[in-house]
């Protein structure tokens, strides 16, 4: 069964500086992956997703992430974090019968 | 892009009422939604799949005569919580598929369930 693990429960940075988020999915072939974001009692916005080809994705608000299928990763990274930033992030992984299985999330939080 | 709402963002209910939440494609056609529930500080979690025109799948441990769903159209899918508990207060998410590009799945804006 497919199923998405994201190690971080909570990250805090500083404004400014790097981010990455790290993502490791289980599935048995090359699936879709997402990241989502969410802000507090609102809806999930999509930042980039990963269907195939080129391995390093880039999403909306400056964020990418890579896929590395040997590691079974799809980090989220971002070179440079504004005080906005600051939300929910999830990853997720959807399997060919079409559902999307989200992981825990990562509470990201910005430090001025 | 494609939208998809959802109506209504909050209800209050009272225990042993029911509540029916819809969700919408503003712009595209869905064969297929999907409905999620989300605890605070929680993450999502996939309820049921919902598909035009047939019985919803549901995923196990979801009671389906509880959360009663009916896709009676390409663009509307509606959620039913019957009996409502303060259990089962929630964020209830849908997503629909665009049943021609296939691709993403397009998310609504959640609502807020809150049962006194």
């Amino acid at each position: 069964a497919q199923s998405v693990t994201q190690p971080d429960i909570h990250i805090t940075v500083s404004e400014g500086a790097s981010l990455e988020l790290r993502c490791n999915y289980s599935y048995g072939a090359t699936p879709y992956l997402f990241w989502y974001v969410q802000s507090p009692g609102q809806g999930l916005q999509l930042l980039l997703k990963y269907f195939s080809g080129d391995t390093l994705v880039q999403g909306i608000k400056g964020f990418e992430a890579e896929f590395k299928r040997s590691q079974s990763s799809f980090n989220l990274r971002k070179p440079s974090v504004h005080w906005s930033d600051a939300a929910e992030y999830f990853c997720a992984v959807e399997g060919r019968d079409d559902k999307i299985i989200f992981g825990k999330g990562t509470r990201l939080h910005i430090l001025p | 892009g494609a939208v998809v709402s959802q109506h209504p963002s909050r209800v209050i209910c009272k225990s042993g009422t029911s509540v029916k939440i819809e969700c919408r494609s503003l712009d595209f056609q869905a064969t297929t939604m999907f409905w999620y529930r989300q605890f605070p500080k929680q993450s999502l979690m996939l309820m049921a799949t919902s598909n035009e025109g047939s019985k919803a799948t549901y995923e196990q441990g979801v009671e389906k005569d509880k959360f009663l769903i009916n896709h009676a159209s390409l663009t509307l899918s509606t959620l039913t919580v019957t009996s409502a508990h303060p259990e089962d207060s929630s964020f209830y998410i849908c997503s629909a598929r665009d049943g021609v590009s296939q691709e993403t799945q397009y998310f609504g804006p959640g609502t807020r369930l809150l049962v006194l």
